[in-house]
């Protein structure tokens, strides 16, 4: 069975600070997605990552994917109240892709 | 942009009552799923459908679940005979091949 682990389940900074969100797990994913989802919303395409090593920027957000294709990361740099929301990373498998079980992030003024 | 939509976005039953959750998938795309997430919980994968059948479906989607594709547009999942446990929201998600795009959702309760 595949699993992703999402750490940490909450985090609560200041404006302005940087953070990094970590996605880990044993198996090997042919790609990794990662989604921000709104209460009551359905999950929001941020960015996809498919290659060992590979890094990928949006704006303030970098993402990483792990050499081995089993982990990634997310860094949001300056955090704005905006960026608040859940993130989630999904790994895609054969037909399918594996949720982790997000980050709550809340960015204070 | 092209989006994802799903019909209806809230959906009550009772419980042993049979629904149907609509999807219209974006339109060139291939492949097409259902997910669903319980209350405070991980999103769970359901099943994957292509070229007319399934290709993948997980523990959950048992024979109480089914999907169709009925016409060029739509994409259903039909719960036969709800249970309490089968509340939850339900996502349909589309792919060309690598990238799924989910819908907005439909809240389904079972009462």
């Amino acid at each position: 069975t595949q699993l992703l682990e999402q750490s940490p389940q909450f985090l609560s900074i200041q404006e302005g600070e940087n953070l990094t969100v970590y996605c880990n797990s044993s198996s090997v994913f042919s790609s990794l997605q990662w989604y921000r989802q709104e209460p009551g919303e359905g999950p929001v395409l941020l960015v996809t990552v498919v290659t060992g090593g590979e890094v990928k920027k949006l704006k303030r957000l970098t993402f990483q994917f792990g050499d081995a294709r089993k982990d990634s990361s997310l860094h949001i740099t300056a955090a704005q109240p905006g960026d608040t929301g859940l993130y989630l990373c999904a790994g895609a498998g054969a037909q399918k892709l594996v949720f982790g079980q997000g980050t709550r992030l809340t960015i204070n003024p | 942009e092209p989006e994802v939509t799903q019909t209806p976005s809230h959906q009550v039953t009772q419980m042993g009552q049979e629904v149907i959750l609509r999807c219209v998938p974006i339109s060139n795309h291939l492949y097409f799923y259902w997910y669903r997430q319980i209350l405070g919980q991980k999103v769970e994968f359901l099943v994957s459908f292509y070229n007319n059948e399934i290709s993948e479906k997980s523990e959950i989607f048992d024979d109480q679940f089914s999907v169709e594709r009925p016409d060029g547009s739509n994409f259903t999942l039909k719960i036969r005979s709800t249970k309490l446990e089968d509340s939850a929201m339900y996502f349909c998600a589309s792919s060309d091949y690598a990238e799924q795009f989910f819908g907005p959702g439909t809240r389904l309760t079972v009462l």
